[in-house]
C-alpha cells in the first residue's frame, strides 16, 4: 500500500460547480499536508498548507483534514477553466514529502 | 509566496555530455533543497537531499556518482547529469523548504525539461 493515495482521474466537471478532491494516507507520522496545483510542463505551485485537523480556507479553496480517519481533502468552489490542472496532496513528518499520483482536473466552459 | 527560479528551463543535449542544472531561492536562504525527477503524466519521485555545507542524501536507486548535487550557498543547489543517455531525459524539478507551524511549506522552482539525444 502505498503512504498516499489518490485518485487519479481524470475528473471533469462543468464551470461553476464545486470540486472535490481526496486523498487517503497510512503514515501516521504525518504531521502536516499540502495540496499542489500543476500545469502541464510547470512546476508544482502551492496551494494550500494545513497542520491541524478541521478546515482551512483561502479564497475559493478550502482544506480539510481528518487525522482520526486519515483523510485530507481540497474543495474548489465556483471551479474556473483556469483550474483545469493536476491536484497533488502530499503529506510529510519532516521535511521529505511523499506525494500522491494526482488528479487531473479538467473544468469545463 | 516564495520564489524558486530554476535554470535552464529546458535543454537539449547530446548522450554522453554532461549538464548543469541550478536551482536558485530567490527571496530566502534554503539550507536544504530538493531535486525531483517526474516522468510523463506520473507523480514527483525525490532523488536526493541537497545540504548547504555537507553532502548530499540520495534515494535508493539514484546514481550519486550520475546525478552530482553542490549546495554552494544558501540560495543556490546544482544538480550535474553526468554522462547523460536518453533514459535520463525527464522533468527535473527543484524545492526548497520554509518552516511553517510545525511543518515546512514547500516551494517548487518550474522545472528544467531534459531531452538527451
Amino acid at each position: 500500500q502505498k503512504e498516499v493515495e489518490q485518485d487519479p482521474g481524470p475528473l471533469s466537471v462543468p464551470e461553476g460547480a464545486i470540486v472535490s478532491l481526496n486523498c487517503t494516507y497510512s503514515n501516521s507520522a504525518f504531521q502536516y499536508f499540502m495540496w499542489y496545483r500543476q500545469y502541464s510542463r510547470k512546476g508544482p505551485e502551492l496551494l494550500m498548507y494545513t497542520y491541524s485537523s478541521g478546515n482551512k480556507e483561502d479564497g475559493r479553496f478550502t482544506a480539510q483534514v481528518d487525522k482520526s480517519s486519515k483523510y485530507i481533502s481540497l474543495f474548489i468552489r465556483d471551479s474556473q477553466p483556469s483550474d483545469s490542472a493536476t491536484y497533488l496532496c502530499a503529506g510529510a513528518g519532516s521535511y521529505q514529502l511523499t506525494f500522491g499520483k494526482g488528479t487531473k482536473l479538467s473544468v469545463i466552459p | 509566496g516564495a520564489v524558486v527560479s530554476q535554470h535552464p528551463s529546458r535543454v537539449i543535449c547530446k548522450s554522453g555530455t554532461s549538464v548543469k542544472i541550478e536551482c536558485r531561492s530567490l527571496d530566502f536562504q534554503a539550507t536544504t533543497m530538493f531535486w525531483y525527477r517526474q516522468f510523463p503524466k506520473q507523480s514527483l519521485m525525490l532523488m536526493a537531499t541537497s545540504n548547504e555545507g555537507s553532502k548530499a542524501t540520495y534515494e535508493q536507486g539514484v546514481e550519486k556518482d550520475k546525478f552530482l548535487i553542490n549546495h554552494a550557498s544558501l540560495t543556490l543547489s546544482t544538480l550535474t547529469v553526468t554522462s547523460a543517455h536518453p533514459e535520463d531525459s525527464s522533468f527535473y524539478i527543484c524545492s526548497a523548504p520554509i518552516a511553517q507551524g510545525v511543518g515546512y511549506e514547500q516551494y517548487f522552482g518550474p522545472g528544467t525539461r531534459l531531452t538527451v539525444t
